[in-house]
């Protein structure tokens, strides 16, 4: 069974700029999360989808950042225009469904941004 | 503390011995996962222990969950030199349909040879 995937690995951006992420999770998961860590902190939530619907978004930073889900398959983050802040490593991260029995969340390798 | 905080923050063993991590929370909570990260890698799911049970195995792991102490351990037995990376707890909150994990700083270890 494949891991969940992520797209680029890596990705140095003019501050301004836009920038899209991508996540395949894996095959089957309903459930896809986005996480981001900056330098020097934790790991943080960004938002929820099951399937194509988007669950939580508490964690988006501001509306510079849009998710996407379409089809329930793979997600995108675009991130538009980039700051210096949103510099760090994104996670994607998925789970099966039901939530509250299968909460296991496998993570893609990441995907590290940098804003100049 | 924060949610998901580990203890210590740095942990330096060598090959062949246990190294025990800690990790606090503050509210209640559906589940609590370890994983592992490498240096500039992913996350590694390694155990995942509902606020139900007290204590899990897998291999040469073994995670124990005190909800009365909002606690978790991590133990690693007999590591090995490929056990050096930071290892994180991360915990779900019970109540609701919220299931996003909350993540603490990790505790870097390393194995030496």
């Amino acid at each position: 069974e494949a891991g969940v995937t992520q797209f680029p690995s890596h990705s140095v951006i003019e501050k301004g700029q836009t920038v899209t992420l991508r996540c395949d999770p894996i095959s089957g998961h309903d459930n896809l999360y986005w996480y981001r860590r900056v330098m020097g902190k934790e790991i943080k939530f960004l938002l929820h989808f099951v399937k194509e619907s988007k669950q939580d978004e508490s964690g988006m930073p501001n509306n510079r950042f849009l998710a996407e889900r379409t089809g329930g398959t793979y997600s995108t983050l675009k991130v538009q225009p980039a700051e210096l802040e949103d510099s760090g490593v994104y996670f994607c991260a998925s789970s099966r469904a039901p939530s509250y029995v299968y909460n296991e969340q496998f993570f893609g390798p990441g995907t590290r941004l940098t804003v100049l | 503390s924060q949610q998901g905080e580990e203890d210590p923050q740095a942990l330096s063993i060598q090959e062949g011995e246990n190294a025990t991590m800690n990790c606090s929370y503050k509210t209640s909570i559906n589940n609590l996962q370890w994983y592992r990260q490498n240096s500039g890698r992913g996350l590694v799911h390694l155990i995942l222990i509902r606020s139900n049970e007290r204590e899990k195995h897998s291999g040469r792991l073994r995670v124990t969950l005190d909800t009365s102490k909002k606690s978790s351990s991590l133990l690693i037995t007999a590591s090995r030199a490929a056990d050096t990376a930071s290892y994180f707890c991360a915990t779900d909150e019970s109540g609701g349909s919220n299931y996003k994990l909350t993540f603490g700083k990790g505790t870097l270890l390393t194995v030496n040879p």
